[in-house]
């Protein structure tokens, strides 16, 4: 199993919906959440994080993080062609330097 | 702006060439990461730095090294390059304990 799980997609949703994203994972110890983005030909460039359990927005996203359950998400609003990119969750312990990363989602959304 | 630089975007390499990927960051970051990008297998930790001249391994070591003789400077070598390296690798830095990771734009390396 490993450490960090994500749907591949690629996923294509109409613009105007609202996509969710989702990470499980299987380290208790993460604390740190993170959510990137990566444009095709790009690097990944950080989208929110969340310190533990909870909520956060931003805008139009949506972050959610659930450890009970190992599981978090992230939804977009209104979503729009420029939202399209591959999305990847990242996750760290307290006090360690290294991230883990899920592999990503391919999202499209079309006109 | 912050920025992470690397040396080139894409990259062609004979099998058995020393290849060097360099990485540059203007943010005074004491840590810098390298990764490797493959599809379906997201980002995979080769080595990171925590600060000059420290290193240590990540996840998947073996085949490569690195150096760091300036803050700002993190240089990934393949000894001898096989086909299996071919890839998309990633440099990233951040500040000590931080939750953000800077990355550059990729090189692109094809080893034929």
């Amino acid at each position: 199993q490993k450490e960090v799980e994500q749907d591949p997609g690629p996923l294509s949703v109409p613009e105007g919906a609202i996509v969710s994203l989702n990470c499980t994972y299987s380290n208790s110890a993460f604390q740190y959440f993170m959510w990137y983005r990566q444009y095709s030909r790009k690097g990944p460039e950080l989208l929110m994080y969340t310190y533990s359990s909870g909520n956060k927005e931003d805008g139009r996203f949506t972050a959610q993080v659930d450890k009970s359950s190992k599981y978090i998400s992230l939804f977009i609003r209104d979503s729009q062609p420029s939202d399209s990119a591959t999305y990847l969750c990242a996750m760290r312990e307290n006090y360690g330097q290294n991230f883990v990363f899920g592999p990503g989602t391919r999202l499209s959304v079309l006109p | 702006d912050v920025k992470v630089t690397q040396s080139s975007r894409y990259l062609v390499k004979r099998t058995g060439e020393k290849v060097f990927l360099e990485c540059v960051q203007d943010m005074d970051h004491e840590n810098m990461f390298w990764y490797r990008q493959d599809p379906g297998l997201g980002l995979r930790l080769i080595y990171f730095s925590y600060d000059v001249k420290m290193k240590e391994k990540g996840d998947i070591p073996e085949g490569y090294s690195v150096s760091r003789e300036k803050k700002e400077r993190f240089s990934l070598i393949l000894e001898s390059a096989s086909t299996n390296q071919t890839s998309m690798y990633l440099c990233a830095s951040s500040h000590g304990g931080g939750h953000e990771q800077y990355f550059g734009p990729g090189t692109r390396l094809t080893v034929t």
